[in-house]
């Protein structure tokens, strides 16, 4: 589990709040996503970056805004939330076109 | 859209059984995979299966194909404690979307 690193692990924010999750990956992977899993929901692909260009937005609030630095990061910035936004979020990477992703732990949100 | 749909939403059984997951999926597909998420955790890659394929093993899991039915089943034997754990089934990757199913809640008492 240590390839992919997501910090913080648990975040609580009000609506009003700004804050960024962050996502780092140590396998040399060149693409990257962020996932939503609420509960009794199959998972959400939020955001896909590939060679750290989005390649991907499906249909996400701007609330929500991504940032992909280099192949390795990868940032979600949080503003103005909502309540229904309180998920675990989850980062991923993926080599090429390998099937295959690798998980982060996710981080908790709660949204007050 | 929803790909996948596991059966069933949860099972319970005693350490050492077998425990069978099925997974139902709506459009022809390259492959499909199997991933495990314990409590709160990411989800762990476990198996890949190809269209092309019918039954694959991994150590003490066994899937199989079906994709005149669209169906897939994961077999986990002798399960043990640490087995317990969501498992979803996925379709599609590379160069397509991951699209996962809402899951089967696997407990194993001992």
């Amino acid at each position: 589990e240590t390839g992919v690193t997501q910090t913080p692990r648990h975040l609580v924010m009000g609506m009003t709040n700004k804050k960024s999750l962050k996502c780092e990956q140590h396998l040399g992977h060149n693409a990257m996503y962020w996932y939503k899993q609420s509960a009794k929901k199959p998972l959400e692909l939020m955001f896909v970056y590939s060679l750290e260009e989005r390649v991907e937005n499906n249909s996400v609030p701007s609330r929500f805004s991504p940032e992909c630095p280099n192949s390795s990061h990868l940032f979600l910035h949080l503003h103005t939330l909502q309540p229904e936004d309180s998920a675990l979020y989850l980062c991923a990477s993926s080599q090429g076109n390998s099937y295959e992703q690798y998980f982060g732990p996710g981080t908790r949100l709660t949204v007050t | 859209s929803q790909q996948g749909e596991e059966d069933p939403q949860a099972l319970s059984i005693q350490e050492g059984e077998n425990a069978t997951m099925n997974c139902s999926y709506k459009t022809s597909i390259n492959n499909l995979q199997w991933y495990r998420q314990n409590s709160g955790r990411g989800l762990v890659h476990l198996i890949l299966i190809r269209s092309n394929e019918r039954e694959k093993h991994s150590g003490r899991l066994r899937v199989t194909l079906d994709t005149s039915k669209k169906s897939s089943s994961l077999l986990i034997t002798a399960s043990r404690a640490a087995d317990t754990a969501s498992y979803f089934c996925a379709t599609g990757g590379g160069n397509e979307k991951l699209t996962f199913g809402t899951g089967t809640r696997l407990t194993i008492i001992p």
